[in-house]
């Protein structure tokens, strides 16, 4: 069965950096869209970014590009965040998540990873 | 940018048929699939309908999407209300002018 498992979430100081990765199992990974979305406490949903399956095409949203970076290892079978300029409003669950493509939305979520970001 | 606005809230009974709207900010929601997603309290969320109208295999069919184009928005229809149907419940779609994906601001169903 589809699995997505987060991983790498912590607490950093404004500033910092952290990389977040997502484990994928269960699908030819190298088939599908890869995103993040972000959930702030007691918030709704936000796309951070997307990747298609071989790593050619990325786009970001506007809150997070030149601060992010996406990445995917096809042989590894796992989907990257590398959070940079870290700021109080980037603490959020991180989902990453699977779409067949861009314009159908996603199909499988993973669990979410904290991050939190505070001095 | 486009935007999709939901109601922040609706209520229905256990038994009831409840439908939240998506509406559209500009262009025509239908030239892209909206997709909706459910998060209950403390969980992830998951896919209850995607390319408008279709259930992905385990949603039940009391879960139903459709599209108005003349009212430039999209719908989630639950049917046969139950207490387990009380969530967050999110609409999504492609903004194809700007390569991003847009959510909705969620809506929060009671089931009482």
């Amino acid at each position: 069965q589809v699995q997505l498992v987060e991983s790498g979430g912590d607490l950093v100081k404004p500033g910092g950096s952290l990389r977040l990765s997502c484990a994928a199992s269960g699908f030819i990974f190298s088939d599908y869209y890869m995103s993040w979305i972000r959930q702030a406490p007691g918030k709704g949903l936000d796309w951070i970014s997307y990747i298609s399956g071989s790593g050619t095409t990325i786009y970001y949203a506007d809150s997070v590009r030149g601060r992010f970076t996406i990445s995917r290892d096809n042989a590894k079978n796992s989907l990257y965040l590398q959070m940079d300029s870290l700021r109080a409003d980037d603490t959020a669950v991180y989902y990453c998540a699977r779409s067949i493509g861009i314009v159908v939305g996603i199909d499988y979520w993973g669990q979410g990873a904290l991050v939190t970001v505070s001095s | 940018n486009f935007m999709l606005t939901q109601p922040h809230s609706v209520s229905e009974s256990p038994g009831k048929t409840v439908t939240i709207s998506c509406t559209g900010s500009s262009g025509s929601i239908a030239s892209n699939y909206v997709q909706w997603y459910q998060q209950r309290p403390g969980s992830a969320p998951t896919t209850v309908i995607y390319e408008d109208k279709q259930r992905p295999s385990g949603v039940p069919d009391r879960f139903s999407g459709s599209i108005d184009s003349s009212s430039n928005s999209a719908s989630l229809t639950i049917s046969g209300l139950k207490t387990e149907d009380e969530a967050d419940y999110y609409c999504q779609s492609y903004d194809s002018s700007h390569h991003s994906w847009v959510f909705g601001g969620g809506t929060k169903l009671t089931v009482l």
